[in-house]
């Protein structure tokens, strides 16, 4: 039972121009959410988070909208820059299964120069 | 402030045999997890521990196993290594288990098993 998906396998944009990664979720107890940034072999790297007591929230380039209802997060990258490339990740976690976190399957942006 | 750091950071063994996989979190942080990375299964929760107990389990075999030191360095052991083994194990830190913090993740061990 996958409870964190990532539909979109891949992304590519222009540099300069939004990038938007989009992220679903099944399980309702999920009660907080990040995203990371992983290039291969190394690990994730932290980029923003969200209480699901928000809607939005907004760390220089990046912001993620959360909404409950759909059960549906994404991460806007604004503006996107080649350094962005790399897989992205959404996890989520929940407090009533001790905080682990459950991640999606990744998205591999590329911002073409 | 020094991040997580793992060691070693490659590692090949045979099937059979055993590893054991080392975590030191970042100063402060008491609570260290583990996770395991492959093409197929993506990324997965191993186990947690907090206080030098394990607080929290995934759903991986008995062979999977982990401790915490006093000065909240974790060791994870995987025993009878078999060939899906094979995978990059990542180890998280946070300040405490209690609440929303962010976990922290180190560089990873890319374990081949043959």
């Amino acid at each position: 039972d996958q409870q964190v998906k990532q539909n979109s396998p891949s992304l590519s944009v222009q540099e300069g121009r939004i990038s938007i990664l989009n992220c679903d979720y099944t399980n309702s107890m999920f009660d907080y959410f990040l995203w990371y940034k992983k290039y291969p072999a190394e690990g994730p790297t932290f980029l923003i988070s969200i209480s699901s007591i928000k809607d939005k929230n907004e760390d220089g380039r990046f912001t993620v909208f959360l909404n409950k209802s759909a059960k549906h997060l994404s991460l806007h990258i604004v503006p996107s820059q080649p350094g962005d490339s790399a897989v992205y990740f959404c996890a989520a976690s929940a407090r009533t299964s001790g905080s682990r976190l459950t991640f999606g399957e990744g998205t591999q942006l590329t911002v073409n120069p | 402030k020094a991040g997580v750091t793992q060691t070693p950071r490659y590692l090949i063994k045979t099937r059979g045999q055993q590893v054991t996989l080392s975590c030191s979190p970042i100063s402060g942080h008491r609570s260290v997890s583990w996770y395991q990375q492959t093409p197929g299964q993506g990324l997965q929760f191993l186990f947690e521990y907090f206080s030098e107990t394990q607080r929290n389990k995934g759903n991986f075999p008995g062979r999977f196993s982990g401790r915490q030191f006093s000065n909240s360095r974790s060791e994870m052991n995987v025993s009878t290594l078999e060939l899906g083994d094979s995978a990059l194990y990542l180890c998280a830190s946070r300040p405490n288990p209690l609440g929303a913090d962010t976990q922290y993740f180190g560089p990873g061990t890319r374990l081949t098993v043959l």
